[in-house]
């Protein structure tokens, strides 16, 4: 079983920022917080990853609760594109295991 | 990037064929390779874990014999549905690692199995 939670989906405007949130209350010590993308019919896109500090790349930012019981998402701006299924997961290295994910919808 | 490519990327085939899939890591040495499958409208499945030089730890439910997982390169990993029915159809897609917990896991595009 997934050891994160996310909501189903989400809407956002076209050029707002959006706030994606993840829960992983299970995480132990030594495993990342891992989010990732996907697009229709394509494979899992890379977006950010993290252990306990904040982390910010040209795609996102990662926001990660002092507790690391939870995470959350940036998109800074978002656009028509970054609509796709996010997928946070914690994990070993070993053990990825994908839950349901969050259906992002950016509206023009 | 990392880069992986999968191939091939479709294929359409008749019960009781055997169909082999690629998974490389074109511009890194990839410790740990997954193989995931995905049904419309799901989630990815993780079907396996597969080291270099080592056998493949299949999740539960997965039958290995039908399932053939082999990673004999740091940059190749190999599924094979043998004896495919129409059940298998799915979208399968594999990702690369250096199998690490700060390492991200980078995905091939995937390969959409049509058996008839």
């Amino acid at each position: 079983d997934a050891k994160t939670t996310q909501p189903n989906s989400m809407e956002s405007n076209e050029e707002e920022p959006v706030h994606l949130p993840c829960n992983h209350s299970t995480i132990s010590g030594t495993d990342y917080i891992h989010w990732y993308r996907q697009l229709p019919s394509q494979g899992p896109e890379y977006v950010i990853h993290g252990l306990t500090s904040n982390v910010n790349n040209r795609m996102a930012s990662l926001a990660i609760a002092e507790d690391r019981k939870s995470s959350t998402l940036i998109l800074h701006r978002a656009t028509l594109r970054d609509a796709a299924v996010y997928y946070c997961i914690s994990g070993d290295g070993q053990n990825f295991v994908f839950g349901p994910g969050t259906r992002l919808s950016v509206l023009p | 990037g990392a880069v992986v490519s999968q191939h091939p990327s479709w294929v359409i085939c008749k019960s009781g064929t055997s169909v082999k899939i690629e998974c490389r890591s074109l511009d890194f040495q990839a410790t740990t390779m997954f193989w995931y499958r995905q049904f419309p409208k799901q989630s990815l499945m993780l079907m396996a874990t597969s080291n270099e030089g080592s056998k493949a730890t299949y999740e539960q439910g997965v039958e290995k014999d039908k399932f053939l997982i082999n990673h004999a390169s740091l940059t190749l990993s190999t599924l094979t549905v043998t004896s495919a029915h129409p059940e298998d159809s799915s979208f399968y897609i594999c990702s690369a690692s250096l199998g690490q917990a700060n390492q991200p896991q980078h995905f091939g595009d995937g390969t959409r199995l049509s058996i008839l």
